[in-house]
This record gives C-alpha cells, sequence and structure tokens, in this order.
C-alpha cells in the first residue's frame, strides 16, 4: 500500500517536449508538495498545494504548472522542455500546509527526468 | 528567508554516536526543525521534528539550544544501514544535505 505514487519513475524525453509527472496520495492529506533534486542533491521545493491554494516558489519557470484534479493528486506539468530540468522530481504529501507545526511530510519515490 | 546549511560530509564507524548539526540563523518564531534522511534512489523520509530544547524518538535525538539558530541531530550507535544523506528542514526550506557515511 504505498502512501505517495509517482509515475513514471524514470522519464526520458527530447527538448521543447511537453511532459507530465503524476502523483497519488492515499494518506487523506490536505497538502501536496512537489520538489526538485539537481545532481548535486539540492532539495527545492516548486510548489505547495493546498485546499485549492497554490504556493508558488517564484523562482520556479511557468513552464512548470501543478494541475490537481481533486484532494489525492497533484500532476506536474513540463512545457517545452529544456536541458537544465533535468533532475529528480519529487511528489510529497502532509496533513497540513504549514511547517510552523507538526507537519510531518511523506515523499513519493521520485521521477528521473532526461532531457536530451 | 531562512537558509539552512549543513556540512557536506561525515564519516562514522559502526556503533559510533553521531552529530550532524544544521544552521539556521534566519528561523522564525513559529518554526519547527525537521530532519529527513535519504537513500539513494529514494524519496527523503522523516526521521524526527522539534521546536526547543530536546527530542528524542526511537531513532534520534534532536538538539535545539535556546536560541534556536541551530540544531543537532543525534543519531546514536549508528550501524552501516544509517550511510544515507541527511537534511534538516525550517521554514520549508532544505538544508544543503549532509552525506553520512558508516563504515565497519
Amino acid at each position: 500500500d504505498t502512501a505517495v505514487s509517482q509515475t513514471p519513475k524514470y522519464l526520458v524525453t527530447q527538448m521543447g517536449n511537453d511532459k507530465s509527472i503524476k502523483c497519488e496520495q492515499n494518506l487523506g492529506h490536505d497538502t501536496m508538495y512537489w520538489y526538485k533534486q539537481d545532481s548535486k542533491k539540492f532539495l527545492k521545493i516548486m510548489f505547495s498545494y493546498n485546499n485549492k491554494e497554490l504556493i508558488i516558489n517564484e523562482t520556479v519557470p511557468n513552464r512548470f504548472s501543478p494541475k490537481s484534479p481533486d484532494k489525492a493528486h497533484l500532476n506536474l506539468h513540463i512545457n517545452s522542455l529544456e536541458l537544465g530540468d533535468s533532475a529528480v522530481y519529487f511528489c510529497a504529501s502532509s496533513p497540513s500546509a504549514s511547517d510552523r507545526e507538526w507537519n510531518e511530510q511523506f515523499f513519493g519515490p521520485g521521477t528521473r527526468l532526461t532531457v536530451l | 528567508l531562512a537558509k539552512t546549511t549543513q556540512p557536506i560530509s561525515m564519516d562514522s564507524y559502526e556503533g559510533q554516536e553521531v552529530n550532524i548539526t544544521c544552521s539556521h540563523n534566519n528561523i522564525a518564531t513559529n518554526d519547527y526543525i525537521t530532519w529527513y534522511q535519504q537513500f539513494p534512489s529514494q524519496g527523503p523520509r522523516f526521521i524526527i521534528q522539534g521546536y526547543k530544547t530536546k527530542v528524542t524518538n526511537e531513532v534520534a535525538s534532536l538538539f535545539i539550544p535556546a536560541d534556536r539558530k541551530s540544531s543537532t541531530l543525534s543519531l546514536p550507535r549508528v550501524s552501516l544501514s544509517d550511510t544515507a544523506v541527511y537534511y534538516c528542514l525550517v521554514a520549508g526550506i532544505f538544508g544543503t544535505g549532509t552525506r553520512l557515511q558508516v563504515f565497519p
């Protein structure tokens, strides 16, 4: 019973293409996140989404857009892929939106995106 | 914005206690401090969270001084399976990560 799942696990594509990564959580959590982990293993938050409120990291290019069809899903759409988008993308979920209170995040297994 | 910094790497031997420190000088009054563990090809996994003083659970302890500008994750008697990257998280910002290598 996977708590947070992502598909696909690996994604190889050409520059300029548009791709999506899907994320689902079965924990009943209110908040979901997308993170990017680069080759140096730095983890950076891209988005958090809670009850239809989207909080965007201002450094994220607008080619990236999260889409939430329901509370259990937060998909990541990427347009016009660039070489620098190559990274591992993690989805996560947590009970609430705030890390200013007890709020454990549960991470998915990651999607390794390679842009050629 | 909070900025969190950690040592890049640490080495230890099985059975030793390991202490990993995270610096978060700009921590806000309401921010909690959380630590995660990440194995290769996996997502980060929650270890422990605290606000002040000391927190202990079955796997680790977290020490937070009165000014809360740093925190120390303490792993007692590490084993080979503790080899991983450890991240602190404050105000939505992950630290740079500390790669712990445990030797037999």
